[in-house]
């Protein structure tokens, strides 16, 4: 198992582009999260979802961002328009709903936004 | 509001020498607590958790939530500890993590 799949490993684009971004959990898995690391603010949550029903979109900073889940294997998080306060790393991760916890995350996506 | 605060940004100690990574959370809830690494070029990866009280590669990390703590410790440090280290936080059976800021281990020879 490859584990969780993100892409693309990394990605600059210039301020107002659309930016889409991954995320292929564990087969079997059917919980699913986004998180965005920043030296500031560390890593924060801004979406998960369960049996690809988002749960909890708090995190989620502004209507700029967007996500969806379309199906079991397949997720994506959309920033339009970017701006370079959206530089980060961006982390997807799954899980099982039940059972243990753990999540399992992806290497990563790194955005600069010029 | 759930809240952990890792105080050392940055930690630096000998090999050989004890380690002690520091945990504090605030949450008046019943919690789970969390330790995540990331070494280098690799997956961040769940290490331990509190309810399992195993000692994985050397740590174990004991709550107490008389001091709402969760410090992470090793005995005698090895090289390859040096890593990325984040406590994270969740209620009991809940699925939202909240992550502290982290804590750079670095292991001198």
């Amino acid at each position: 198992d490859a584990g969780v799949i993100q892409s693309p490993r990394h990605e600059v684009t210039e301020m107002g582009q659309e930016v889409t971004l991954r995320c292929k959990p564990i087969s079997g898995h059917n919980s699913l999260f986004w998180y965005r690391q920043t030296m500031m603010r560390g890593l924060e949550l801004l979406i998960y979802f369960n049996n690809n029903v988002p749960i909890d979109d708090s995190g989620m900073p502004e209507d700029r961002f967007s996500a969806k889940m379309p199906n079991a294997s397949f997720s994506t998080l959309k920033i339009q328009p970017s701006e370079p306060r959206d530089s980060a790393v961006y982390f997807c991760a799954s899980s099982r709903l039940a059972g243990t916890n753990e999540q399992f995350f992806g290497p990563g996506t790194r955005l600069t936004v010029l | 509001a759930q809240r952990v605060t890792q105080p050392e940004k940055l930690l630096s100690v000998f090999k050989g020498a004890p380690v002690e990574l520091k945990c504090n959370y605030s949450y008046s809830g019943s919690p789970e607590l969390f330790w995540y690494v990331q070494y280098s070029r690799q997956r961040l990866q769940l290490l331990l958790r509190h309810i399992s009280r195993e000692s994985i590669k050397g740590f174990t990390a004991d709550l107490n939530k008389g001091e709402t703590s969760f410090h992470l410790k090793k005995p005698f440090a090895q090289e390859e500890d040096s890593a990325m280290y984040y406590c994270a936080l969740t209620d009991q059976g809940a699925q939202k993590l909240v992550f502290g800021q982290g804590t750079r281990l670095t292991i001198n020879p």
